[in-house]
C-alpha cells in the first residue's frame, strides 16, 4: 500500500541551526501539506502545496520557515533558525484531490527537539 | 478562530464500547473527521462526517454529530486491544479548500483486559 514517508525520524539541533525535513509524498498525489504537533498540545496546520507553489499558510508559518518540492518527489519543510518553540512532531501529508471527501495521507512525523 | 476540544485520556475494558467526544466552534464546518494514530505511525483516517448528517454507522464505528451543539462523537463497539491507540477529531476550515484541517489533541483510549 502506498505510503507517506519522512526523514529523519528523529533530529536534535541546536537552537540557531538550519533543518531540513524531508518527505516523499505518496506519487500520483498532487497536494502537499505539514502539520505539527508540539507535546500535549493540538496538531496545527503551517502549509498547504499545490502546483508548485504555496496554497495556504497559517501564522505560524513564518518567514523561519519554508517548503520546496525540489526533484518531483520529495517535499521538503526548512526552518532557517531553530527556536526552542520549534520543538515538535512534524507530519507531513499529501491528497490527491482537495475535496473535502479526499482522504489526507499522514506520514510517520519527525521529531524535533530543538536545544 | 476555530477550535476543536476532545478530553485527553479515555480507558476501557475489552468488549465494551468506546465513545470519544469532541466539540468545535465553527459552524461553517462541512466535513468532521475521525483520525487514528497507532504508536509509531501517522494519523489515519477512520472515517468523516457530513455536516447535514447527524449520524454515519461504519461496521463497529458510529459517528454522531449533533450540529446545534457543534458536538462530534464517535463510538467504538466492542472495543478491541488493537483500537488503542490516539484519535484526533477534526473539522475542515470553513469554506477553505486545501485540507486546512483544525485539530483537537487527541484523546489516547486505552484498552485492558
Amino acid at each position: 500500500e502506498p505510503e507517506v514517508t519522512q526523514t529523519p525520524s528523529h533530529q536534535v539541533t541546536q537552537m540557531g541551526q538550519e533543518v531540513i525535513l524531508r518527505c516523499v509524498p505518496i506519487s500520483n498525489h498532487l497536494y502537499f501539506y505539514w502539520y505539527r504537533q508540539i507535546l500535549g498540545q493540538k496538531v496545527e496546520f503551517l502549509v498547504s502545496f499545490y502546483n508548485n507553489e504555496i496554497s495556504e499558510k497559517s501564522e505560524i508559518f513564518d518567514d523561519q520557515f519554508s517548503v520546496e518540492r525540489p526533484d518531483g518527489s520529495n517535499f521538503t519543510l526548512k526552518i532557517r533558525s531553530t527556536k526552542l518553540e520549534d520543538s515538535a512532531m512534524y507530519f507531513c501529508a499529501s491528497s490527491e484531490t482537495d475535496k473535502p471527501t479526499g482522504e489526507l495521507f499522514f506520514g510517520e512525523g519527525s521529531r524535533l527537539t530543538v536545544l | 478562530g476555530e477550535d476543536v476540544e476532545q478530553s485527553l485520556f479515555l480507558s476501557v475494558r475489552e468488549g465494551d464500547s468506546s465513545v470519544i467526544n469532541c466539540t468545535y466552534t465553527d459552524s461553517s464546518s462541512t466535513y468532521l473527521y475521525w483520525y487514528k494514530q497507532e504508536p509509531g505511525a501517522g494519523l489515519q483516517l477512520l472515517t468523516y462526517i457530513f455536516s447535514n448528517m447527524d449520524m454515519k454507522q461504519d461496521q463497529r464505528l458510529t459517528v454522531l454529530l449533533n450540529k446545534k451543539d457543534k458536538h462530534l462523537s464517535l463510538r467504538i463497539a466492542d472495543t478491541q486491544t488493537g483500537d488503542s491507540a490516539i484519535y484526533f477529531c477534526a473539522e475542515r476550515e470553513g469554506s477553505g479548500g486545501y485540507n486546512k484541517l483544525i485539530f483537537g489533541a487527541g484523546t489516547r483510549l486505552a484498552v485492558h483486559p
